[in-house]
């Protein structure tokens, strides 16, 4: 069974770039043409969907975030990556890495990791 | 953007008893939704997509169904465990959407 876990800075200072890494272990990510996502939750518990990325390197973002995202995949080191520039307070969340299967629909989910964004 | 409108907020029941949570979507999703539990300090799992298939390995005292646009999640004979949060999603259109979901409490 494949799994994900998220690693990165757990704060990140304003105006900054929030980078994280996802690495994925007992699977590969160029096996089963699955699509590897972010997900974000605020602490009020909302879930927003942040983009995803095909080891083939296509992507898609979310409309309201396409203009800071961007996402990588390295598939040499099974790992794939997130950045958001130009961080406010309200980029604050735990952010999780997911993989999309079936298409569209999450059924394997990193651990999570915590982001705060503050000075 | 779809927006999925969940009720009630919080349910309080029983161990033993049945609960049933909605999933209202602003248009048309063609069955296209998911539902997810997610206990405290852990990550969402999904549990059934496309309106009514459970993932692997889900009891089957969990099921989902539909009328038009409104969706419902049953379990019908609640169990300590699935006291949790609960949200539903659709992967109709982008960007994927979810509600903002139900909190099922031990009465």
């Amino acid at each position: 069974q494949v799994q994900l876990q998220e690693s990165g800075p757990g704060v990140v200072k304003p105006s900054q770039t929030l980078s994280l890494t996802c690495s994925v272990s007992a699977g590969s990510i160029s096996s089963g043409g699955y699509y590897l996502t972010w997900i974000r939750q605020f602490p009020g518990k909302a879930l927003e969907w942040i983009g995803y990325i095909h080891y083939s390197g296509s992507t898609y973002y979310n409309p309201a975030l396409r203009s800071r995202v961007a996402m990588s995949v390295d598939t040499s080191k099974s790992h794939f990556s997130l950045s958001l520039s130009s961080v406010t307070a309200a980029d604050t969340a735990v952010y999780y890495c997911t993989r999309d299967s079936p298409g569209g629909y999450f059924d394997v989910w990193g651990r999570g990791i915590l982001v705060t964004v503050s000075s | 953007e779809i927006v999925l409108t969940q009720s009630p907020a919080t349910l309080s029941l029983s161990p033993g008893q049945r609960a049933t949570l909605s999933c209202r979507a602003s248009q048309r999703i063609n069955n296209q939704l998911a539902w997810y539990q997610q206990r405290p300090g852990q990550a969402p799992r999904l549990l059934i997509y496309d309106t009514v298939k459970r993932d692997a390995g889900i009891p089957d005292r969990f099921s989902g169904s539909t009328s038009g646009t409104d969706f419902t999640f049953t379990i019908s004979r609640l169990e300590p465990e699935d006291f949790a949060v609960y949200y539903c999603q659709q992967r109709s259109n982008w960007p994927y959407t979810f509600g903002q979901g139900s909190k099922l409490e031990i009465k």
